[in-house]
């Protein structure tokens, strides 16, 4: 089945060292996107490709950086994370950005020691 | 940019029994409405949409109604299953992005 795949499901690292997640997508989509979910809370978008244009959201830390190497893969880094930057991390695709239905993948738990 | 609002934040129902949540939103321009069910250590997942050429879409039990004069749409679950207990988020579209309510937390007790 054609999907978004986010790997590891489970990440620990330590505060201020260096993490990469990984998001892939069958989908052929042209838009990956990352949000960040703290407990209780919506998803927070944290930036989007369009291709190879990359968006970033005015409010996103500088912390937070992402790459693109090909229509398929996408990857969030988070230079030094701090405790606050502990929450699930998710990636979506869609075949165009804003009236175009959103395909999430399960979602990366990222946990500070 | 769009400004939605949600509600309940919680909701709770016997097994049988309808939910029904209702959001709204701001920018009249928008024409396309997710709803999407997040179960506990998953993403979410899109159950319904509605755009605005319709007023009402049904997919078995649930359906989502849309009501552009008043700029609010709600989800509508009938019959509701314990499989139903779940966070519920909807979505209007602004510039390049969705932009979500902030959830309704449902619970369906057998």
């Amino acid at each position: 089945d054609a999907m978004v795949i986010q790997n590891p499901r489970y990440q620990v690292t330590q505060f201020g060292k260096p993490v990469t997640l990984s998001c892939s997508q069958t989908l052929n989509h042209n838009v990956m996107y990352w949000y960040q979910q703290k407990s209780s809370q919506a998803p927070k978008l944290l930036f989007h490709y369009y291709d190879k244009d990359f968006n970033n959201e005015a409010d996103t830390p500088d912390n937070f950086q992402s790459r693109r190497p090909n229509t398929s893969f996408c990857f969030l880094d988070i230079r030094s994370p701090g405790l606050g930057d502990a929450a699930m991390y998710l990636c979506a695709t869609s075949s165009g950005t804003g009236e175009q239905p959103q395909h999430f993948g399960d979602g990366t738990r990222l946990s500070i020691l | 940019g769009e400004n939605v609002e949600q509600h309940p934040s919680t909701l709770s129902v016997q097994e049988g029994d309808s939910a029904v949540i209702k959001c709204t939103y701001s920018d009249s321009a928008s024409n396309y409405f997710p709803w999407y069910k997040q179960e506990l250590g998953k993403g979410p997942q899109l159950i319904i949409d509605i755009r605005s050429n319709v007023g009402e879409k049904k997919d078995q039990r649930i359906a989502v109604t849309l009501n552009k004069t008043a700029k609010h749409f709600s989800l509508h679950i009938t019959e509701t299953q314990p499989e139903d207990s779940a966070v519920y988020f909807c979505a209007a579209p602004g510039p390049g992005r969705l932009y979500f309510g902030r959830g309704t937390q449902l619970t369906v007790w057998p």
